[in-house]
């Protein structure tokens, strides 16, 4: 399987900045990667898709002005959290698409808003 | 709509065989997949099965596939303490390696 990295693998800031997280696929050309985001004991929610070279489709109800993602290499996507404010706590996880349309994670970026 | 649903825990001494159950609702799925989560970090694929496939053994992992109730299972043999996890079931979902989590399973294996 591909081996993603991802970085900070925790950051802690203050309200109203913007933090950016990046996610690399280390042996895998990725065309898609996926941002998630999982608070405590509960699933993954997807938040984009990313598509090398193109802009990222988002799901319903994630504010794409706040969550901006770019994905500029077939190896690097970046996930930055616009203002953030304590409620956009969480932990971010990346993942890469791979063969038999299988996701590849990265270990997760935990982000605390102060 | 798609929902996966898993019971939110289970707890096995170690040694015993773990089931962990997944019911799920889009029978166009061609994969299904089990992943775990160890705490503080990021999805470890474990096995997939093809949805035309009854049952997939893997060591000491078996998947076992029941299309027709759309029900998923992941058999744990000999359970040991690392193998305490949240362990999440998937489908493919729409192409475009997409998938659908779901509720995810606490297993706690005790000494």
């Amino acid at each position: 399987g591909a081996v993603v990295s991802q970085h900070p693998s925790r950051v802690i800031c203050k309200s109203g900045t913007s933090v950016k997280i990046e996610c690399r696929s280390l042996d895998f050309q990725a065309t898609t990667m996926f941002w998630y985001r999982q608070f405590p004991k509960q699933s993954l929610m997807l938040m984009a898709t990313s598509n090398e070279g193109s802009k990222a489709t988002y799901e319903q109800g994630v504010e794409k002005d706040k969550f901006l993602i770019n994905h500029a290499s077939l190896t690097l996507s970046t996930l930055t959290v616009t203002s953030a404010h304590p409620e956009d706590s969480s932990f971010y996880i990346c993942s890469v698409g791979g063969r038999f349309e299988t996701q590849y994670f990265g270990p997760g970026t935990r982000l605390l808003v102060l | 709509g798609e929902d996966v649903e898993q019971s939110l825990f289970l707890s096995v001494r170690e040694g015993d065989s773990s089931v962990i159950n997944c019911t799920y609702t889009d029978s166009s799925s061609t994969y299904l997949y089990w992943y775990k989560q160890e705490p503080g970090a990021g999805l470890q694929l474990l096995t997939y099965i093809f949805s035309n496939m009854d049952m997939k053994q893997d060591q000491r992992l078996t998947v076992l596939l029941n299309k027709k109730d759309k029900h998923l299972s992941l058999r744990i043999a000999d359970t040991q303490t690392g193998d305490s996890a949240i362990y999440f079931c998937a489908e493919s979902t729409g192409g475009g390696n997409k998938l659908t989590f779901g509720t995810g399973t606490q297993l706690k294996v005790e000494l």
